[in-house]
């Protein structure tokens, strides 16, 4: 069975350049989230989708944004990229939206940001 | 509101001796807590989870972890050590309340095993 895929696994871009990082959930997983891994700490919460919709979102700018397809994959968009952005993303999907069910990680999108 | 405090960003044990990492939570609500590990290079993994069930709760690989409301811990230990133990550990804590604060993770303790 494949697990939760993201592409691309690497990327660079220049500052004030926009980006789309995108994430395949486990089959019959609906709910999608989104995390940030700055280099020595642990991830940030960014976004979670269920069933097409938003149902939280982290302490992020709005120049992140998001979104879930009817197949419940789903797409990060970070906008004027800074030096700051620079991480691994981390998606992860789960059957449910409650936040107590067991997330399934994949292995990330390493952003460099120069 | 939720956080997770990890007391030791790195524990360094030899291989067959016993693993401790210690974490700390708050949360509002009766929360549901988790440890990830991650090996270089590769994603997280869910070693073990806590939703008000067994208070004493074992998990993959040797791992358990006791949920202690009364000193809102929630320590991972391991009986004996193994090389392929050496990673970085996350303790993460999930507001069970229905509040759509995501997952909160601790800053991770990396865990070293000496030959």
């Amino acid at each position: 069975d494949a697990g939760v895929t993201q592409s691309p696994t690497h990327l660079i871009k220049t500052r004030g350049q926009h980006v789309t990082l995108r994430c395949s959930p486990i089959s019959g997983h609906k709910s999608v989230s989104w995390y940030q891994q700055v280099l020595g700490q642990g991830p940030q919460f960014i976004f979670q989708y269920y069933e097409k919709e938003e149902r939280g979102r982290g302490n992020f700018p709005d120049r992140f944004s998001a979104r879930q397809f009817p197949n419940y994959s789903s797409e990060l968009n970070v906008n004027a990229l800074l030096l700051g952005d620079s991480a691994l993303y981390l998606c992860a999907s789960s059957l449910l939206g409650g936040q107590s069910v067991q997330a399934f990680f994949g292995q990330g999108t390493r952003l460099t940001v120069v | 509101a939720q956080s997770v405090t990890q007391l030791d960003s790195h524990v360094s044990v030899s291989e067959g001796t016993p693993v401790l990492l210690r974490c700390n939570y708050s949360s509002s609500y009766s929360p549901s807590l988790f440890w990830y590990v991650q090996h270089p290079n590769k994603g997280l993994q869910l070693l073990l989870k806590y939703t008000s069930a067994a208070t004493l709760v074992k998990g993959i690989n040797g791992f358990e972890a006791e949920f202690k409301k009364s000193e809102t811990s929630f320590h991972l230990t391991k009986p004996s050590a193994h090389m392929s133990d050496a990673a970085e550990y996350f303790c993460v804590v999930s507001d069970s309340g229905g509040g759509a604060d995501g997952l909160t993770f601790g800053k991770g303790t990396h865990l070293i095993i000496q030959p």
